[in-house]
């Protein structure tokens, strides 16, 4: 069966400090991957998707940028975070089947 | 471009009453698929249920049913004898595809409490 990781599961940064969150898919082979962030109280935001490996495309333009080195490993990352960032962010998985399937969750906090 | 629209922000239930959830959806598209996911407080997306724009019956799983009325461009999520575990929050989304990837366009969510 296919399983997704995120983690970690909670983080408390400093404005301008760095960020990488990791998401990791099992069981599957060439997933479609995608980063989500949801603000408190608000619906998923979409941020990036990935139909392969280096295959990055963006929605919204901000200071977060996302890579796949690995076939089933994706990452988000930002140089300098901002009090904006702040939020939970949700890693999610797709097949050839129209159903996505998320992970745990990393809830960060920008202080 | 796709939006949905999730009017009630919280709605509360005796349990074991049946319960709607009301979502519109603005698209173009002619093929299109419609999500319900529940959220609880420990902040996973759980998958309910799916109805495809073709379908021609509404879509059932276990105690949810979605009333999909294409005219009115609505896709309200039903949950009958409505159960304590049912209290969380609830997104309407839909599918975009492009591009090889299915990307989800969510609603607001709406926050649904069961009392005892």
């Amino acid at each position: 069966s296919q399983t997704i990781h995120q983690w970690p599961a909670t983080l408390v940064q400093p404005v301008g400090s760095p960020l990488s969150l990791e998401c990791t898919v099992e069981g599957t082979s060439n997933p479609n991957l995608y980063w989500y962030r949801q603000a408190a109280g608000r619906g998923l935001q979409l941020l990036f998707y990935s139909v392969g490996i280096g295959q990055i495309s963006s929605e919204v333009p901000q200071n977060l940028s996302a890579s796949r080195p690995q076939d089933r490993q994706f990452i988000l990352s930002s140089k300098k975070l901002l009090l904006s960032d702040s939020g939970f962010y949700l890693c999610a998985w797709s097949s050839s089947s129209y159903e996505q399937y998320f992970g745990p969750g990393t809830r960060l906090t920008v202080t | 471009a796709q939006k949905i629209t999730q009017t009630q922000p919280g709605m509360f239930v005796q349990e074991k009453e049946a319960v709607t959830l009301d979502c519109t959806y603005d698209t173009s598209d002619q093929s299109y698929g419609l999500f319900w996911y529940k959220q609880p407080s420990s902040g996973e997306m759980i998958f309910l249920i799916y109805q495809g724009s073709y379908d021609e019956q509404n879509a059932t799983e276990g105690r949810y049913s979605l009333n999909f009325q294409k005219a009115r461009k609505s896709a309200n999520l039903v949950i009958s004898a409505s159960q304590l575990g049912d209290s969380a929050m609830y997104f309407c989304a839909m599918r975009d595809i492009r591009k090889g990837a299915q990307k989800l366009v969510f609603g607001q969510g709406t926050r649904l409490t069961i009392n005892p």
